[in-house]
């Protein structure tokens, strides 16, 4: 139980274009998901809570105009890196839990490894 | 908030040895603790966890332990085999719905053959 599947895996994009990073629980309802970034050899950073049916929580230092996160359905979260740069090539990972068990339910999306060129 | 530190940043151990990963928080009302382990590109998979109401937990070659007076706690991994190998982070969370992880830097553990 518990799975939470991301897409894609990996992508390359042009530099100004965009990419959209999907998060979905597969079998459990998350009225929470978080992204995390993470650059080599360092730890998780979380960028931002995305809730249900509202706006997200975005973590200090954050552009919320650039890193556009929408969780319309109680299993799906995505996030936009918007007008990407090579500063933002970077391992995205999202996770959520499954409330009905509670904090051990914290599961981790596979990430996806974004390089902007 | 939250303030995690994790230490070593890197470790390296003989098959066989044992490993220990050690990790310090700053907010005491925090009360669960996971640890995870992250294989080079892949996603972070949790494996033990301790909460604040015990003092040890130990499943198979992997245990923990927690000091809520000192604000710290362990992860330790005995007759270490090369497929340990990986990045360990250790997490706290404050007590409460809103369970969201503050992670330690992470530890780098090398088993050699």
């Amino acid at each position: 139980g518990a799975v939470v599947s991301q897409h894609p895996s990996w992508v390359i994009c042009k530099s100004g274009t965009s990419v959209k990073i999907e998060c979905r629980s597969l079998d459990f309802q998350a009225t929470t998901m978080f992204w995390y970034r993470q650059f080599p050899k360092q730890s998780l950073m979380l960028m931002a809570t995305s809730n249900e049916g509202s706006k997200a929580t975005y973590e200090q230092g954050v552009e919320k105009d650039k890193f556009l996160i929408n969780h319309a359905s109680l299993t799906l979260s995505t996030l936009t890196v918007t007008s990407a740069h090579p500063e933002d090539s970077s391992f995205y990972i999202c996770s959520a839990r499954d409330n009905s068990r509670g904090r051990e339910g914290y599961t981790f999306g596979s990430g996806t490894r974004l390089t902007v060129v | 908030g939250e303030n995690v530190e994790q230490h070593p940043s890197t470790l390296s151990v003989q098959e066989g040895d044992s490993a220990v990963i050690k990790c310090t928080y700053s907010d005491s009302a925090s009360n669960y603790f996971p640890w995870y382990k992250q294989e080079l590109g892949k996603r972070p998979q949790l494996i033990i966890d301790i909460r604040s109401n015990v003092g040890e937990k130990k499943d198979q070659r992997i245990a923990v332990t927690l000091n809520k007076t000192a604000k710290h706690f362990s992860l330790h991994i005995t007759e270490t085999q090369p497929e340990d190998s990986a990045v360990y982070f250790c997490a706290a969370s404050l007590s409460g719905g809103s369970y969201i992880p503050t992670f330690g830097r992470g530890t780098s553990l090398i088993v050699h053959p």
